[in-house]
């Protein structure tokens, strides 16, 4: 069965700093990685995806992320966090054996970026 | 092209009511998925519909929950006798394809 885990609820970081919110999953085959914003009160918007390729995914936002297949992770970066990026972020992942399978999300990290 | 469509936005129901709950895919998308989230929670999945097609509903309470998506017309989630447990927000998604998933902005559902 796939999962993905986030393993921190909240990340606080001070706005121009770096910030990584961490997601780790497990599928049986080769996974398709997504990452999703959501702000207060509205739908998930698409930030970026893994699907093939170089491991380094760059994504909306000046957000990116990078595929380490070897720790099953797909940490979430952004080099100089603004204070509107503070939303609620979620990974997901399918796996790509399993054609339309739906995508399966981890609990979401708040993140809070500080003026 | 517009996004995936949802209404109502917010839906107060009092428990033993029904809940209807729409959502119309983005044009020329023939795959829908419905989420709910729970507060505090991620998004968990509910069901999977092609055109006129249940196509997964491992994630569907196995009562009082109906989901369709017919040949015209957008995809409808019902819950009937609804209960306080029920109150979430609901996501749908659309896809061309059935891989890449386009969510709407959500129904969110209170049960009094």
């Amino acid at each position: 069965a796939q999962s993905v885990a986030q393993p921190e609820d909240q990340v606080n970081v001070a706005e121009g700093n770096p910030l990584t919110v961490k997601c780790t999953y497990s599928v049986s085959g080769n996974p398709y990685l997504f990452w999703y914003v959501q702000y207060p009160n509205r739908g998930l918007q698409f930030l970026l995806k893994y699907i093939t390729g170089d491991n380094l995914v760059k994504g909306s936002y000046g957000f990116e992320a990078e595929f380490n297949k070897s720790q099953t992770s797909f940490h979430l970066k952004k080099p100089s966090a603004l204070v509107s990026d503070s939303a609620l972020y979620f990974c997901a992942v399918r796996d790509k054996i399993s054609g339309n399978t739906p995508l399966v999300f981890g609990k979401g990290t708040r993140l809070s970026v500080i003026a | 092209n517009a996004g995936v469509m949802q209404n109502p936005r917010h839906l107060v129901r009092r428990r033993g009511q029904e809940a209807r709950l729409r959502c119309s895919p983005m044009k020329g998308h023939s795959h829908v998925y419905w989420y709910r989230q729970l507060p505090e929670e991620g998004l968990k999945f509910m069901v999977y519909l092609q055109k006129e097609n249940i196509i997964d509903e491992s994630g569907m309470p196995k009562e009082r929950f109906s989901a369709e998506f017919p040949k015209e017309g957008p995809s409808i989630l019902r819950i009937q006798q609804v209960v306080r447990g029920d109150s979430a927000a609901y996501f749908c998604a659309s896809s061309p394809s059935g891989r890449e998933q386009y969510f709407g902005p959500g129904t969110r559902l209170t049960v009094t």
